[in-house]
């Protein structure tokens, strides 16, 4: 798990706040992406980044703006989020794209 | 289209005794198939990938699953079960030839009696 690390680990909001996920990976990889996990369903494929520009985005509502300013940083800006968003978001990198992925810990959020 | 099915939601086995999670695949190209694990409140962990080499592949663990393309089945098996195997078990295949798109199954819970 040290491989790809996320920041904060559990963050709770308010449906009119603004905050950011971070992402990090410390493998020398070209691909990130973000997923999310909520309960009950399977996991979703939100954004995907290669070589810093986005390849994916899996008709993501604009309250969610990713951000890859280089290849081992990927940032998931939140903004005037619903409650139903509330789910755990997991990072995770590859080699390249289609290679085997590494996940990071997941941040849990709550949207209150 | 691929699609991936986890034929059991929740598996209970007595520590020590093999564990057996099935997993069935459908597939328009020759897949790419992978086992996850999940602990509570982590992210998920390769256990096993296989990628048309081999048809028994090893993991982590102690962990392997074997491709058995007439079944369509990428089971995962252990011989002997640990407390620390309790977790949930997600069974992944690739959306098509060369793609990132992960299909993921609805995820096995496994429990490991003392």
């Amino acid at each position: 798990e040290t491989g790809v690390t996320q920041t904060p680990r559990h963050l709770v909001m308010g449906m009119t706040n603004k905050k950011s996920l971070k992402c990090e990976q410390h493998l020398g990889h070209n691909a990130m992406y973000w997923y999310k996990q909520s309960a009950k369903k399977p996991l979703e494929l939100m954004f995907v980044y290669s070589l810093e520009e986005r390849v994916e985005n899996n008709s993501v509502p604009s309250r969610f703006s990713p951000e890859c300013p280089n290849s081992s940083h990927l940032f998931l800006h939140l903004h005037t989020l619903q409650p139903e968003d509330s789910a755990l978001y997991l990072c995770a990198s590859s080699p390249t794209l289609a290679r085997e992925q590494y996940f990071g810990p997941g941040t849990r959020l709550t949207v209150t | 289209a691929q699609s991936v099915t986890q034929l059991d939601s929740h598996v209970s086995v007595s520590e020590g005794t093999p564990v057996l999670l099935r997993c069935n695949y459908s597939s328009s190209y020759s897949p790419s198939l992978f086992w996850y694990v999940q602990h509570p409140n982590k992210g998920l962990q390769l256990l096993l990938k296989y990628t048309s080499a081999a048809t028994l592949v090893k993991g982590i663990n102690g962990f392997e699953a074997e491709f058995k393309k007439s079944e369509t089945s990428f089971h995962l098996t252990k011989p002997s079960a640990h407390m620390s195997d309790a977790a949930e078990y997600f069974c992944v295949v690739s959306a098509g030839s060369g793609t990132y798109k992960y299909i993921f199954g609805t995820g096995t819970r496994l429990k490991v009696l003392a």
